[in-house]
């Protein structure tokens, strides 16, 4: 099957801090999507974004499809932004299901 | 997107039991899935609810112990049965309004087996 692999696998940051989160993924897929966990466990849907790029508040996502990544920016961080953040891939043709990747742990200190 | 309500939202169980978990969708979806997440990993489906029909369960999962129900195209059930301590995870129910868009997910159902 499909491999997703998320980088940094942790990340710790200063509030106000800049931070890049990748997924790579071994075939090429039909869509793409960004969630973030938060510590109660709910997982939030940020970005549907199967190519291109979307802007969303601090957030932002690009994905390279035919390089297979994708990359979610999130700028001047909160303390709210932490979490664990997924990326999660569907192959398509007819297969609705989603595979998600490692996940990176974000977590912002004040 | 709709929104899913699951409860419980958690629950500590005695190994031997079972535990019903539940997720009502407030608008019709054509695709419901279940997944599980142990202690600090990644999400694995389970299996897909088919409405009025068996669920299609993955690799490694299987009926006797995860029975699913899904008996209209805004409810369905998953059954964690005679739990043992390896159960211990955060269940969670997502919907799909269709091949292509975005997946939504439940609250989460965090079960610790004792």
């Amino acid at each position: 099957g499909i491999q997703v692999e998320q980088s940094p696998p942790d990340l710790i940051l200063q509030e106000g801090a800049n931070s890049t989160l990748r997924c790579n993924f071994s075939d090429s897929v039909n869509n793409l999507q960004w969630f973030h966990q938060n510590p109660w466990g709910q997982l939030i849907n940020l970005f549907y974004i199967p190519s291109g790029t979307k802007q969303n508040g601090r957030l932002s996502a690009t994905t390279v499809a035919t390089e297979r990544y994708s990359l979610l920016y999130i700028s001047s961080s909160q303390t709210t932004d932490s979490g664990v953040y997924f990326c999660a891939v569907e192959r398509g043709s007819g297969n609705e299901k989603l595979t998600f990747g490692t996940g990176t742990r974000l977590t912002i200190i004040p | 997107s709709a929104v899913i309500s699951q409860k419980p939202s958690r629950d500590i169980c005695q190994r031997g039991t079972s535990l019903t978990i539940q997720c009502q969708v407030d608008s019709q979806v054509t695709m419901m899935f279940w997944y599980r997440q142990q202690p600090g990993q990644s999400l694995t489906l389970i299996a897909t609810a088919n409405q009025g029909s068996e669920a299609t369960y993955e690799s490694g999962f299987v009926i006797d112990k995860f029975p699913i129900s899904r008996p209209n195209l805004t409810f369905s059930t998953l059954t964690v049965s005679n739990m043992s301590p390896e159960d211990s995870s955060i269940y969670l129910c997502s919907g799909r309004t269709g091949f292509d868009t975005e997946a939504f997910f439940g609250q989460g159902t965090r079960l610790t087996v004792v």
